[in-house]
């Protein structure tokens, strides 16, 4: 079946504007996690939700970041008023449940530059 | 909550030689571990997975891992490495019950040489 999907692949933008990164978790899987990965550095925790709970924002760097998952599914990742310490590549997860031993499947990212 | 730490930044081996990615992890529980590897441009696919049990693990493409309970350690290993190898490799740590599950290592880039 269909793995993560997410879009765009790249977007540049400039500094000041609004973004949104889209991901399509695989189907069926109630959890997605949203990641941040900067040049030489591991994986960032953004945000994950798990089907209707509220999401676990405690990653989120700034209150210019926001998430949302409409209908369990489809999530999308808002940034405003980009800067340029936000140029990442931005990692889309899914798993079939919220639970420690569940394999996450990864998206292939979308990179995101700030000019 | 738990904590991975993945001392080498980079390694470069030969083609056909031996490899040792290393892997700590601070966890007060069993941990739940992971060994994903991420190729330029792509997301991260999962190599292998200790849960419990036989705290030797294999993998896919000829990996294994260890989990060393009294060094709190998870290293991945391969007996001869291909150029195919090179990537990022990022060792992960999940715990059951914490609502954020999965904490990754800063991750090991492996360089191949011919």
């Amino acid at each position: 079946g269909a793995g993560v999907s997410q879009s765009p692949s790249n977007k540049v933008t400039e500094k000041g504007k609004d973004v949104e990164l889209r991901c399509d978790p695989i189907s069926g899987h109630t959890a997605l996690y949203w990641y941040r990965q900067s040049l030489g550095q591991g994986l960032e925790f953004l945000i994950y939700f798990q089907g209707n709970s509220a999401p676990d924002k405690s990653g989120l760097p700034s209150d210019r970041f926001s998430a949302e998952r409409t209908g369990g599914s489809v999530s999308t990742l808002t940034i405003q008023r980009t800067q340029q310490e936000d140029s990442a590549v931005y990692l889309c997860a899914s798993s079939f449940r919220l639970a420690g031993n569940n394999e996450q499947f990864f998206g292939p990212g979308t990179r995101l530059t700030v000019l | 909550a738990q904590s991975v730490t993945q001392p080498d930044i980079h390694i470069t081996v030969s083609e056909g030689a031996s490899l040792e990615l290393r892997c700590n992890y601070s966890y007060g529980a069993t941990p739940y571990l992971f060994w994903y590897v991420q190729s330029p441009g792509q997301g991260l696919q999962l190599l292998l997975k200790y849960f419990s049990g036989d705290t030797l693990v294999q993998g896919i493409k000829g990996f294994e891992a260890e989990f060393k309970r009294s060094q709190s350690s998870f290293n991945l290993r391969k007996p001869s490495v291909h150029w195919s190898d090179a990537a990022e490799y990022f060792c992960a740590v999940g715990a059951l019950y914490n609502n954020n599950d999965m904490r990754f290592g800063a991750g090991t880039r492996l360089t191949v040489k011919p």
